[in-house]
Order: C-alpha cells, then sequence, then structure tokens
C-alpha cells in the first residue's frame, strides 16, 4: 500500500486566497483525520470522519475551515479565504477498528501564506 | 477532559547511554497510551502502545514505554541511545474513543 497520500506537499499562496487540501486514506481505513502542527500551538486535531461521516470538528479554527469526506478514498480541507496565521503544516491521518486509535500519518502539507 | 504533558521540550543523550524521555496524563477512567515519533518532513508513525495488561510495552526500533497508574505516567525509554533516534517524539491519550490528544512533542538529540 502507498500509504496516506497528500496533495499539494507544498502550497504557497497570498492572503485571501482560498487554499485546497486533498488526502487519499489507506484503502480500507474507515477513520480520516485533519491535524494542524505549528511550533506555537503543537499537534491539533481539526477534524474527524468516520465512515466519511464528520464525527468531531471542534477543533476546526472558524468558519473560514471546511472539511469533506465525498467518499471512502478522498477528503479535502479547504481555508476560504486564507491569512498569515494559517500558516502550518497539515497532516491528514487514518486507522481502521479495532485498532482506531493506531493512526497513519501522510507526508503532509506545508502551507505558506504570506 | 483528557490530557497529556510532555515536561521537557529538548533531552539530550549521549550515544550508547540510556534515555528516558517523560509523559505525564490525566484522562477520567481507564485510559489509553500511545508514543509516535515524527523525523523530519515526516508524518508521526506509531511506537507503541498500553491498553491494558503488562505496564511495561515494547515497541518499535528497541523503544519500551512503563505504564504507572498511580503517578500517571507513561515515559519512554530506551537501553542504548543511538544517533538515529534523534527525532521529536510524542505521547498520546485516548479513552477508549476513537480521538487521540497528543502532547506538545519533545526533541530527542542523541550526541554522537
Amino acid at each position: 500500500d502507498a500509504g496516506v497520500i497528500q496533495s499539494p506537499r507544498h502550497e504557497v499562496t497570498e492572503m485571501g486566497q482560498e487554499v485546497t487540501l486533498r488526502c487519499k486514506p489507506i484503502s480500507g481505513h474507515d477513520y480520516l483525520f485533519w491535524y494542524r502542527q505549528t511550533m506555537m500551538r503543537g499537534l491539533e486535531l481539526l477534524i474527524y470522519f468516520n465512515n466519511n461521516v464528520p464525527i468531531d470538528d471542534s477543533g476546526m479554527p472558524e468558519d473560514r475551515f471546511s472539511a469533506k469526506m465525498p467518499n471512502a478514498s478522498f477528503s479535502t480541507l479547504k481555508i476560504q479565504p486564507s491569512e498569515p496565521r494559517d500558516s502550518a503544516v497539515y497532516f491528514c491521518a487514518s486507522s481502521s477498528p479495532p485498532r482506531a486509535y493506531e493512526q497513519y500519518f501522510g507526508p503532509g502539507t506545508r502551507l505558506t501564506v504570506t | 477532559a483528557q490530557s497529556v504533558a510532555q515536561p521537557e521540550d529538548q533531552v539530550n543523550v549521549a550515544e550508547g547511554n540510556p534515555l528516558t524521555v517523560k509523559c505525564t496524563y490525566s484522562v477520567s477512567g481507564n485510559p489509553y497510551l500511545f508514543w509516535y515519533v515524527q523525523y523530519p518532513n515526516r508524518g508521526l508513525q506509531f511506537l507503541l502502545k498500553y491498553i491494558t495488561g503488562d505496564n511495561l510495552v515494547k515497541g518499535s526500533y528497541g523503544f519500551e514505554a512503563e505504564f504507572n497508574k498511580s503517578q500517571t505516567s507513561f515515559h519512554l525509554k530506551k537501553p542504548s541511545a543511538l544517533v538515529s533516534d534523534s527525532a521529536l517524539y510524542f505521547c498520546a491519550v485516548s479513552r477508549r474513543d476513537d480521538k487521540i490528544i497528543f502532547g506538545k512533542g519533545t526533541r530527542l538529540h542523541i550526541l554522537p
């Protein structure tokens, strides 16, 4: 298996632009997680899905952030409009019961908003 | 609410010496505890877990961790450090649901 795939690996955009991050989980995994990592705040869980349904989005910072999972093999995290404070590394992870806690992380997308 | 604390931002150890990376947790009920490792420019990798049973759990790359309920700790250990162990280490806790809470991470430097 190729593991969790994220694209793009790097994204540089200007403030106010829309940004879309993409994730393909490991085939057969029922859970998908989006995290954000910064030096100041560490690793934060933004949202997670089970069987394509959002279960907990309490970590989504504000309405500018949205996430979707239209099918079992694809998810997006969108920021509109983007702001410089959104600059971070965004990770997608997936897992499968009964080991839902053993998450497999993608390589991350490094987002820079200027 | 569940939380996890890693009191050291950085730990320096000479190659060949034993290493310990500290973690304490707070959770109601019985905890599920984990260690993950992150190498530069990579995502996190699962190292080991404690769910139930023996307090000493063994994981990948020769690492082990000891669950101490009275001290609410789950320290990561290795008897002999390698330079290749240098990385960022995350302790995490869960309460039997699917969401896990990560600590802020401890950067481990193994000095040759």
